[in-house]
């Protein structure tokens, strides 16, 4: 049980150009989740999606995408990259519910630089 | 108002001391809550789930105050492995995303 993996850890971007960063879950959690944070920040929701063909946006949509095929996967797609989206990236899983017992389990991250 | 609220420190404690921190939240409907730990540049772990009155994990106690709408965690004999950021985190309600903030730092120091 592998639980959430991401890839790749690190990436450099140059102005303009586009990556996606993976995202993948062994869980069978519903809901899945993209995460940001900048250095002393706390985590900003980009992107979620409770189920396979069903995302919606976050605090801090702009400039991305995400696409949910299937369950397990949920990968974010950055168009375009600008300075502003260096940070670290966080993907996240839940099983569906609400209440205790339905935490999220996060994977290492991917650190962006766009220069 | 934010749904929840916590000291930044950073708390800076020797090792072997006892040190807590104090999480304030806005929604009274809230039932559940968890500790998140967050080390430097790595993701959060789930420390604690809190549903009840509290919950105790060896060095670590958690507990919840319904009426003051508040939840402390407590370390005792800090080790220097626990520096880190500590999260409090309610559980979801409504929604779908748990809501994460800035957090507690803490510093232990030999």
């Amino acid at each position: 049980n592998a639980g959430v993996t991401q890839t790749p850890k690190f990436r450099i971007l140059k102005i303009g150009q586009s990556m996606t960063l993976q995202c993948a879950q062994d869980m069978n959690h519903n809901y899945m989740y993209w995460y940001r944070q900048d250095p002393g920040m706390g985590l900003k929701l980009i992107y979620y999606s409770v189920g396979a063909g069903i995302t919606d946006k976050g605090e801090v949509p702009n400039g991305y995408n995400v696409s949910r095929s299937t369950t397990e996967d949920f990968p974010l797609r950055l168009e375009l990259a600008a300075p502003s989206q260096t940070s670290v990236y966080f993907c996240a899983s839940r099983q569906s519910g609400t209440g205790g017992g339905y935490e999220q389990y996060f994977g290492p991250g991917t650190r962006l630089t766009v220069t | 108002r934010k749904e929840v609220e916590q000291d930044p420190g950073p708390f800076n404690v020797p090792e072997g001391a006892t040190v807590a921190f104090n999480c304030t939240y806005s929604n009274s409907a809230s039932q559940s809550f968890f500790w998140y730990r967050q080390d430097c540049r790595k993701e959060p772990k789930l420390l604690m789930s809190v549903y009840s009155s509290g919950n105790e994990d060896g060095r670590f106690t958690a507990q919840l105050n319904r009426a003051s709408q508040y939840i402390s965690l407590l370390i005792r004999d800090s080790k220097l492995s626990d520096s880190a950021t500590y999260l409090c985190v309610p559980g979801a309600n409504s929604g779908y995303a748990l809501n994460f903030g800035k957090g507690t730092s803490l510093l232990v120091t030999p």
